[in-house]
This record gives structure tokens, sequence and C-alpha cells, in this order.
């Protein structure tokens, strides 16, 4: 089982291009959770999906961020227009069933903005 | 709302014994714990669920105590294996109930370094 997969480890764009961020849950997990990290700082809730559905995305803002978790494929976290504030490390959880259940962590992207 | 965190950091030897505690204003369905080593990703310990369990296994055990809505992890013995950041990340809802945001709070972590 190779576990939460995410792609790129580490992203470098420029300001106002893309960033896509993917997760690939673990095998048979079907809730996917997105965190983003500032150094000194915790892990802060973002959105959560569920096959072809966004669950609770209060933690996104409301712009330039979106989410999807397609019937096929990995999750994909986009960030258009990106800023020097996006910089952080996004890390991506997956687990089995919502609630009762810990999360299985990828080992996260970091994306740098210059 | 973020749950707190305390202490911020911790300087152990090995061997020694360490209490980390987490507390949250709101009344919680659960409490989740993970370590998390420098670039690396977090790593499930364990989770408690309101009831006021205690959970356990080896020398990491925690406890929930639901009416103060706060929780303890004790690292005993502690080996050198269990240096890096804790974690607690809380629910104030459980499945289906409808309310509050579904994805787990996190603290600000406590930084944990045992030195031989």
């Amino acid at each position: 089982n190779a576990g939460v997969m995410q792609n790129p480890r580490h992203l470098v764009r420029r300001r106002g291009q893309e960033a896509r961020l993917r997760c690939s849950p673990m095998k048979g997990h079907s809730h996917v959770y997105w965190y983003r990290q500032l150094p000194e700082e915790g892990l802060k809730f973002m959105v959560y999906l569920q096959k072809e559905n966004i669950i609770d995305e209060s933690g996104m803002p409301k712009e330039r961020f979106s989410a999807e978790f397609p019937k096929e494929g990995p999750s994909i976290l986009r960030i258009q227009q990106v800023v020097r504030g996006d910089s952080a490390a996004y890390f991506c959880a997956s687990s089995p069933f919502r609630g009762w259940y810990g999360y299985t962590f990828g080992s996260g992207t970091r994306l740098t903005v210059v | 709302q973020q749950p707190v965190q305390s202490p911020q950091a911790v300087i152990l030897r090995e061997g020694e014994d360490a209490v980390i505690n987490c507390s949250s204003s709101k009344a919680l369905y659960s409490v989740h714990w993970y370590r998390q080593k420098h670039g690396e990703a977090p790593i499930f310990l364990m989770i408690l669920l309101k009831g006021g369990e205690q959970k356990g296994h080896d020398k990491i055990s925690a406890s929930f105590n639901e009416k103060k809505q706060q929780s303890s992890l004790y690292l005993t013995a502690s080996q050198l294996s269990y240096s890096g950041t804790y974690f607690c990340g809380t629910e104030i809802s459980g499945p289906g109930s409808g309310g509050g945001a579904d994805g787990l709070t996190f603290g600000k972590g406590t930084h944990l370094i045992i030195q031989p």
C-alpha cells in the first residue's frame, strides 16, 4: 500500500502563475482533506472532499483557490494567480470514513512563489 | 476555534517523561494526536472520542476529559525517536451531525526535543 501520494514535492511558481497540487489517497479511502502549514504554525484546514463532492470548503479562500476530487484520478488543489503569501506547505490527508478514524497524511507539496 | 497546546516546547533527556496538553473552548466530539518530524508528513498516533476515555500503546498514552474539553498526551520513558512536533486536532461534531467544520482543527504544536 503506497500511502497518500502527493506531487510534486516542491513547486516553484512566479507571481501570477497557476499552481496545481495533486493528491492520490490511500487505496480504499474516499475522504480527502487539504491542509496548509506555515513555518511554526499548525495545520490549517482548507477543504474536505469525497468523490465528486465538496463537503466542506469553509477553510479555503473564496478567490483563486479551488479543489476537486473527480470520479477517476487524484484530488487537485488549484491556486490561480499565485501571490507570495501563498508560499507554504500543503498537505493532503485521507481516511476511509468520516469520523472515528485517524488521517493518513501525504508528504506534502512545498510551494514557493517568487 | 483553534485548540491551545501547552507547553510550546520541552527539552528532555532520554528516559524522562513528558505531558502535552490540549484545551478547547468548545465542546468536543473527538481529539486526535499526531507527531511530525521536520520536513515530513504528520503521523497519526491516536484518536479519543467523547465519553472520557483513555488510550495508549507502548509508552505513549492519552486521556480525554470531555467536561473540561481537554486532552493530554503522556510520553513515558522517552526515546530519541519521540523527538518532533506534536499536534492535537479537534472535532466539534461527529459524522452526520451537520454541525461545524468537517475537518480537524489543529493546535500550533508542541516541540519535543529528546537529548541522549
